[in-house]
């Protein structure tokens, strides 16, 4: 089922930009790259999706390679709030259903 | 706030009992989708639901089963509970079925199976 490859766990410096990479090699033509993240005890909070282009909304930036094999988040200043596990999720539509594998995600800590 | 509510936040059952879990999904969002997440783990799906009719289902047996209604709640129903069911069940609602959408989840309801 994991169609996707990420570190365990990741530091960054509060202030700093944490650039979170994310394979996926055997992505299909039609599939999303999605992130969310998940604060300790609460629902996982979407964060970004992109298909082919590179895209930027108010919380991060999604960076994607042009063969579409690996992609990178981008948290432009990291604050202490942002220490979550981020799950990289390829979207998988399974009759029509929206069916998202997580993984174990990288667990990232923001050090003052 | 995501607006996704779910009930009740902690539950705790025994072994062979039956369990309903609810969730209040956004006003309009049509489909909705229930994860487990076992300790440790990523939330695994269990299925999703589109305009009151199950629209693709995970790697779960049938004793796991779900209802959603039009007044955008929806509830997932688990029979015989197992030990391994000990885990945080999501919701997550979004507007449309398909790949292009956004997950809102609630923050989940603790089942601890005895």
């Amino acid at each position: 089922d994991a169609k996707t490859t990420q570190p365990p766990s990741m530091d960054c410096a509060e202030g700093r930009a944490a650039n979170l990479p994310c394979n996926h090699s055997t992505i299909s033509g039609n599939e999303y790259v999605y992130w969310y993240r998940q604060i300790h005890s609460q629902g996982p909070q979407y964060i970004i999706h992109g298909l082919k282009n590179n895209e930027t909304n108010e919380m991060a930036s999604l960076i994607i390679t042009e063969d579409r094999k690996s992609s990178t988040l981008i948290l432009p200043h990291a604050t202490l709030r942002d220490t979550a596990v981020y799950y990289c999720i390829v979207g998988t539509d399974q009759t029509g259903a929206n069916n998202l594998f997580f993984g174990t995600g990288t667990r990232l800590t923001v050090i003052p | 706030e995501t607006g996704v509510t779910q009930s009740p936040t902690h539950l705790i059952k025994t072994r062979g009992q039956q369990v309903t879990l609810r969730c209040s999904s956004q006003s309009g969002h049509n489909t909705v989708s229930w994860y487990q997440q076992a300790l440790g783990q990523g939330p695994q799906f269990i299925f999703q639901y589109y305009r009151e009719e199950e629209n693709g289902r995970g790697n779960f047996p049938p004793r796991f089963s779900g209802l959603q209604f039009p007044n955008y709640s929806s509830e997932l129903n688990v029979n015989a509970l197992e030990l391994d069911d000990s885990a945080l069940y999501l919701c997550a609602s979004s507007l449309e079925k398909g790949l292009n959408e956004k997950l809102f989840f609630g923050s989940g309801t603790q089942l601890s199976v005895l």
